[in-house]
């Protein structure tokens, strides 16, 4: 089965560059979520669109910034990096009809 | 105050033997969904269990299962038979009220399995 896929796996940026995160979501899911989890902490939720809006909005900062396509794809752009921005950044799709959230395998992002 | 609360940083246990990883939740809304999440140390985030605020029954997956005390608010996973596979990063998750709304993460239980 198709499964939510994110590139690239592995990024790294110097601080003050931009980078910029894919996600593609499970076919005919509606809706995605991007989560921020830094080294030994829980993830924590950035943002998430629901039929190419915006639906919610967490602790995201004012550097970052996402949007989805047409295509159901999202990207996550984050500019004026800081070391602190170093974390791995999941994306997760669901559906109306499925309780379940399911995540990609992540992109890990180290800023130096 | 802690929407999820993940008691336990690390546990150790014995292959073969079964373990509960504990979890409480708060929330005032009477519809939510309770989730179990596994992290190897590879990252990713495997899905293992769900328990709606609605359900009687206690979720079964494999060997998994979730003590789900509605009064109490806790949501304990209970693995049995643990493998040295189940050794990983353990989150518990909720979502409040229904629809499309993100997970609240607790800060997760490292389970160690010892041959």
């Amino acid at each position: 089965a198709a499964g939510v896929i994110q590139s690239p796996r592995h990024l790294i940026k110097e601080k003050r560059e931009t980078a910029t995160l894919k996600c593609y979501p499970i076919p005919r899911h509606d809706t995605v979520y991007w989560y921020q989890q830094g080294p030994g902490q829980d993830p924590q939720f950035l943002i998430s669109f629901y039929e190419k809006m915006q639906s919610d909005k967490g602790s995201i900062p004012d550097r970052f910034s996402a949007q989805q396509f047409s295509d159901y794809h999202s990207e996550l752009n984050m500019s004026s990096l800081e070391l602190g921005d170093s974390a791995l950044y999941f994306c997760a799709s669901s559906s109306q009809d499925n309780y379940g959230y399911t995540f990609g395998s992540g992109t890990r992002l180290t800023v130096v | 105050a802690q929407k999820i609360t993940q008691t336990q940083p690390g546990m150790f246990v014995q292959e073969k033997e079964a373990v509960t990883l504990d979890c409480t939740y708060d929330t005032s809304d009477q519809s939510y969904g309770l989730f179990w999440y596994k992290q190897p140390s590879s990252g990713e985030m495997i899905f293992l269990i769900y328990q709606g605020s609605y359900d009687e029954q206690n979720a079964t997956e494999g060997r998994y299962s979730l003590n789900f005390q509605k009064a109490r608010k806790s949501a304990n996973l209970v693995i049995s038979a643990s493998q040295l596979g189940d050794s990983a990063m353990y989150f518990c998750a909720m979502r409040e009220g229904t629809g499309r709304r993100a997970l609240t993460f607790g800060s997760g239980t490292r389970l160690q399995v010892q041959p």
